[in-house]
């Protein structure tokens, strides 16, 4: 079964500065997909980046950018320039892209906190 | 059109009773999915459901746990009898298909069993 760790249940950033959060994973599949979701307050989950494993280059959204390292199965987000919007619960996932496995595994999360 | 949409935003009901969580999924959308947060977890996943094929309950946590979909569209998550353990938010979330499509998420359903 495949498993995804967060590790920082919490982190905290300036307004305009940069923050990294981590994410691992464990899995014995060689393609797959890899997420990260923000949750804000209203609950919603809301996609802020994928990447698919079988390519080598790191996907970027606007502020957003992901250090994909199949090797070591890691997969970290990058929020650039944060601004006091990007406060939430950040969730990395897995998804297989094996057959109808398609259900997500999620980490713990990491509560990112934006200050002035 | 809309997103995801999730009935009752927020339920408060008594041990041993009965409940029941609507999900409204993205029109068009074939692939639906339950999903569990409780209190400072991830989402643990429920039941997913594909078409017209088997739905995967393999994440149900015990047969109190149950959901139908209903003409491929709105589904239904039914808890029996339930426990203390059994408050979480309930999220459902939607794609247009297995594989790489991307999981849309409702709002979710707070549940509180006192």
């Amino acid at each position: 079964a495949q498993t995804v760790t967060q590790s920082q249940p919490e982190m905290s950033v300036q307004e305009a500065e940069t923050v990294t959060l981590s994410c691992t994973y464990d899995t014995s599949e060689s393609d797959y997909y890899l997420f990260w979701y923000k949750q804000p307050p209203s609950r919603q989950m809301i996609l802020v980046i994928r990447q698919e494993a079988y390519k080598q280059q790191n996907a970027t959204e606007n502020r957003f950018s992901v250090n994909f390292q199949k090797a070591a199965k890691s997969f970290s987000l990058k929020i650039s320039d944060s601004q006091l919007g990007d406060a939430a619960m950040y969730f990395c996932a897995y998804r297989s892209a094996i057959g109808t496995a398609s259900k997500l595994t999620f980490g713990t999360g990491t509560r990112l906190q934006v200050t002035l | 059109g809309a997103g995801v949409s999730q009935s009752p935003s927020n339920k408060v009901t008594e041990k041993g009773k009965d409940v029941e969580l609507r999900c409204d999924p993205i029109s068009g959308h074939t692939a639906l999915y339950w999903y569990r947060q409780s209190l400072g977890q991830g989402l643990e996943f429920l039941i997913y459901f594909q078409g017209n094929s088997a739905p995967d309950k393999s994440g149900l946590p015990s047969d109190r746990f149950s959901a139908e979909r209903t003409g491929g569209s709105v589904s239904t998550l039914t808890i029996q009898r339930t426990q203390q353990e059994d408050s979480a938010v309930y999220l459902c979330a939607s794609s247009l298909q297995t594989g790489k499509n991307i999981q849309y998420f409702g709002a979710g359903t707070r549940l509180s069993v006192l």
